[in-house]
This record gives C-alpha cells, sequence and structure tokens, in this order.
C-alpha cells in the first residue's frame, strides 16, 4: 500500500496563479482532511471530507476549494495565490475520525512570490 | 487561550535521558493523537488514546480524562527520538469534525 501521497513536494507559484495540490490515499479511508503548517502554529485545518461527495469548512478555507468526487482522491485548489498562503501543507485520511489514528502526507512546501 | 497547550515548547536532553512531554487541553475530546515530526520530514501518528496508557517500544502516553491532561514519555532517549511531538484532540465542538493540534515540542537528543 502506498498510504497518503501528495504530490507536489515543492512548488513556487507567482501572486495571482492557481494550482492543484493532489492527496490520494489507497486505504479506503472515509475521512480526508488538509492542514497548513506554518511557523510558531500549530496545524491548521483548510478543509475536510466524510466520504465522497461531502465537504466542510475547517479554520482558515478562505482562498482554497475542495472537491471530493472519489473515495481516494482530495485535491486541494488555490484560486489565485496570495504571499499569505506561503506554508507547508499536508494532506491527511483517517478510516473514520475520532476512532482511528490519522495517516499523513508527506507534505508541500508552497512558496508564493 | 488555545484549546490544546504543549509544554516544554522546546526540550534538550542527553542521550539516555528519561523524557516527559505534557499536553493539557480545554474541550471535550473522543480521543488525543500524539505525533512525531522529524525535521524536514512528514508527520507520523505514534498513538491514538481515549483512556489509561499505551506503550510501544520506549514511548509511553497517558492521559487523565478528568484532568484533561496528556503526557508522552521516552525511556533511553536516543538522538533519533530527536524531533518535533505534536499532540492533537478530537474536538466535535460547534458540530465540526476536526482535530485541534498543540504548537509541537521540539526535542533535541544529544549524544
Amino acid at each position: 500500500n502506498a498510504g497518503v501521497t501528495q504530490t507536489p513536494k515543492f512548488q513556487v507559484l507567482k501572486t495571482g496563479q492557481s494550482m492543484t495540490l493532489q492527496c490520494a490515499q489507497d486505504m479506503n479511508h472515509e475521512y480526508m482532511s488538509w492542514y497548513r503548517q506554518d511557523p510558531g502554529m500549530g496545524l491548521r485545518l483548510i478543509h475536510y471530507s466524510v466520504g465522497a461527495g461531502i465537504t466542510d469548512q475547517g479554520e482558515v478555507p478562505n482562498g482554497y476549494n475542495v472537491s471530493r468526487s472519489t473515495t481516494e482522491d482530495f485535491p486541494l485548489r488555490l484560486l489565485s495565490a496570495a504571499p499569505s498562503q506561503t506554508s507547508v501543507y499536508f494532506c491527511a485520511s483517517s478510516y473514520r475520525i475520532f476512532v482511528s489514528p490519522l495517516h499523513f502526507g508527506n507534505g508541500t512546501r508552497l512558496t508564493v512570490t | 487561550k488555545n484549546e490544546v497547550e504543549q509544554s516544554p515548547q522546546n526540550l534538550t536532553a542527553q542521550e539516555g535521558e528519561f523524557i516527559t512531554i505534557n499536553c493539557s487541553y480545554s474541550v471535550g475530546i473522543s480521543a488525543l493523537h500524539w505525533l512525531q515530526q522529524h525535521p524536514g520530514g512528514g508527520i507520523v501518528s505514534l498513538f491514538m488514546l481515549s483512556s489509561g496508557k499505551k506503550k510501544h517500544g520506549r514511548l509511553i502516553a497517558t492521559i487523565n480524562i478528568q484532568e484533561k491532561h496528556s503526557s508522552l514519555h521516552i525511556t533511553a532517549s536516543h538522538p533519533r527520538d530527536s524531533a518535533v511531538y505534536i499532540c492533537a484532540v478530537d474536538s466535535s465542538q460547534g458540530g465540526s469534525e476536526k482535530l485541534v493540534f498543540g504548537k509541537g515540542t521540539k526535542l533535541t537528543v544529544n549524544p
């Protein structure tokens, strides 16, 4: 099993550009989520999904879109990149939130200039 | 006040020392997670617990639900234990299903 696969590992964008961060899991997990990690702050939830076709906002959703058309995939879209979105992004999945541990992807380091 | 507080923020130890990292939380929870993040690396789940104590190798995690407190202990610490340790709690407050994370404890174990 590959676990949680997150791509790309690194990305540099110019302000205003858009891009999609990919996240895929092969563990048939119901719960998938996106976090950003900034220096001096804990991981913060951007968006999450409890199953295909169901998504919801986390703490810091502005500027990001998600969709969950399949159980396996949960892409994160930056609509118009801003320097404030410079961060490390992590995708994570769990069989079911609150009852099973999280599996994290390896992270994407995004720089917006 | 953050919902999840970790202490200390930074910890330096000598190889072989017994280490304790603390986590206090202010919300009602279903479970608490301990995670490990190596420098420049990904995040790995160490423990998920809702009561009592769990042990895996040299790592021990305990939780006291009444006191809203958890500890992560590392026995016979080793330089490869150097990492950031993150506490997170399951919170269903406000109807949303989410984890709330502490800011992490950076552990450095010197040989």
